[in-house]
């Protein structure tokens, strides 16, 4: 089956550091995606990893192990306006015929506190 | 468009009635997809077009619902004789063409869906 997990719910304080983990378990893999989600707007787009290693992108980076099936989005020097869900998803299949869908995990909620 | 843009923005229905959802992609996109999100669950794929066609409909959870897209722009997703359970937010998302691997998903703001 196709399985997403990832924590529900996250605390860090302003300036800090927080690292919030994800593994996955799916019938292919074809790139895992991070996603930002303030309450009641649009999912938008924080990363994109298909390689093993280290993606960063100014304050924010995202580390993927696809033998461990496993990944981390690292938000660093928080601010309150970081405070979000924030989304895990695996694509299954790519290219010509493939559906290219993604696979959500539930999401985790992030609140920066003072 | 400057981005993904869906109406109604919320739509309030009883339950037996039909509802449409629509979804402007940005334009040029190829690909674009529906997910529906149900209170404190994840996002779920409901169905995927490439132009016109919908090579994927697997995420559709019974024959009540129902999809179309024209002139390979606008979408609409259609909920027939509404129910409790399709209370969600219903999002579109486009991608340029869907064939690429690193291609990114835009979402647009969704269409709070409560059927009473």
């Amino acid at each position: 089956g196709q399985n997403i997990d990832q924590p529900t719910e996250m605390t860090a304080t302003e300036g800090a550091i927080v690292q919030i983990n994800c593994t996955y378990q799916t019938s292919g893999f074809n790139g895992l995606f991070w996603y930002q989600q303030h309450a009641g707007e649009a999912p938008t787009f924080l990363s994109y990893n298909v390689l093993d290693g280290l993606e960063e992108k100014g304050r924010f980076s995202s580390f993927l192990s696809r033998s461990k099936g496993y990944s981390y989005l690292l938000l660093k020097e928080l601010q309150m306006k970081d405070s979000a869900s924030y989304l895990c998803a695996v694509r299954d299949s790519a290219g010509p015929g493939a559906t290219n869908k993604l696979i959500f995990g539930t999401g985790t909620l992030l609140a920066v506190q003072p | 468009g400057a981005g993904v843009s869906q109406s109604p923005s919320n739509k309030v229905t009883e339950k037996g009635k039909d509802v449409e959802l629509r979804c402007d992609p940005i334009s040029g996109h190829t690909a674009l997809y529906w997910y529906r999100q149900r209170l404190g669950q994840g996002l779920e794929f409901l169905i995927y077009f490439q132009g016109n066609s919908a090579p994927d409909k697997s995420g559709l959870p019974s024959d009540r619902f129902s999809a179309e897209r024209t002139g390979e722009s606008v979408s609409t997703l259609t909920i027939q004789r509404t129910q409790q359970e399709d209370s969600a937010v219903y999002l579109c998302a486009s991608s340029f063409s869907g064939t690429s691997p690193w291609e990114t998903q835009y979402f647009g703001p969704g269409t709070r869906l409560l059927v009473l």
